[in-house]
């Protein structure tokens, strides 16, 4: 059964450091999303990514980040300078729409992010 | 804005038992879904089960069920016959009817089967 990958899945850096976190999302789906949860708490939304550009964020989506779909697979998240805060798991997800309602959102197993 | 509220921090329950979730939720969108993930310990987020706003019957999937009431605005998950392998953070969660649209999630629900 195919399924999202998310590559690391552990990745550990220095404050102030970018880091890429990178999925490959299911072939035929259309819509990628990044999630975080910071240890303990709940799944939070960051960004939508829709025909090759951002179609929805959050306010957590500040300018530190940033999406990119470089190819026809992968689809990569970017903090250009970490934070401590930003230590969290991060989940790639993707979507199709099934009879033009609310898509089914599958998640990759998540990179684990910690920021020291 | 979307808002989920999962009322149960933890439940315990015996094996074989049926167990129900509570989910409610606040949309003003007249188009929404509704889902449930579950999170075991390895951390990975599993699809269970949606149900769309306009769907007239209950959604089920295997054991599971999702107990849909929308005048009162709950979408209750019904896990019938619990197994040790459910143990588990479940999560419900939404999303409005326009876009590619980011779920909002609840607080989750910490369940724990005892043989």
């Amino acid at each position: 059964e195919p399924e999202v990958t998310q590559t690391p899945s552990h990745q550990v850096t220095q404050m102030g450091q970018e880091v890429i976190l990178r999925c490959v999302p299911i072939s035929n789906h259309l819509y990628f999303y990044w999630y975080r949860q910071i240890l303990g708490q709940k799944v939070e939304f960051l960004v939508s990514f829709y025909n090759n550009e951002i179609s929805e964020k959050s306010e957590i989506f500040d300018d530190q980040f940033s999406v990119e779909r470089p190819d026809g697979s992968n689809f990569t998240l970017k903090i250009r300078s970490t934070k401590l805060e930003d230590s969290a798991m991060y989940f790639c997800a993707s979507g199709f729409r099934e009879l033009a309602v609310q898509e089914t959102q599958y998640f990759g197993p998540g990179t684990r992010l910690l920021v020291l | 804005a979307q808002k989920i509220t999962q009322t149960q921090p933890g439940m315990f329950v015996q094996e074989k038992e049926a167990v129900t979730l509570d989910c409610t939720y606040d949309t003003s969108d007249p188009s929404y879904g509704l889902f449930w993930y579950k999170q075991p310990s390895s951390g990975e987020m599993i699809f269970l089960i949606y149900q769309g706003s306009y769907d007239q019957q209950n959604a089920t999937e295997g054991r599971y069920s999702l107990n849909f009431q929308k005048a009162r605005k709950s979408a209750n998950l019904v896990i019938s016959a619990s197994q040790l392998g459910d143990s588990a953070m479940y999560f419900c969660a939404s999303t409005s009817g326009g876009g590619a649209d980011g779920l909002t999630f609840g607080k989750g629900t910490h369940l724990i089967i005892q043989p």
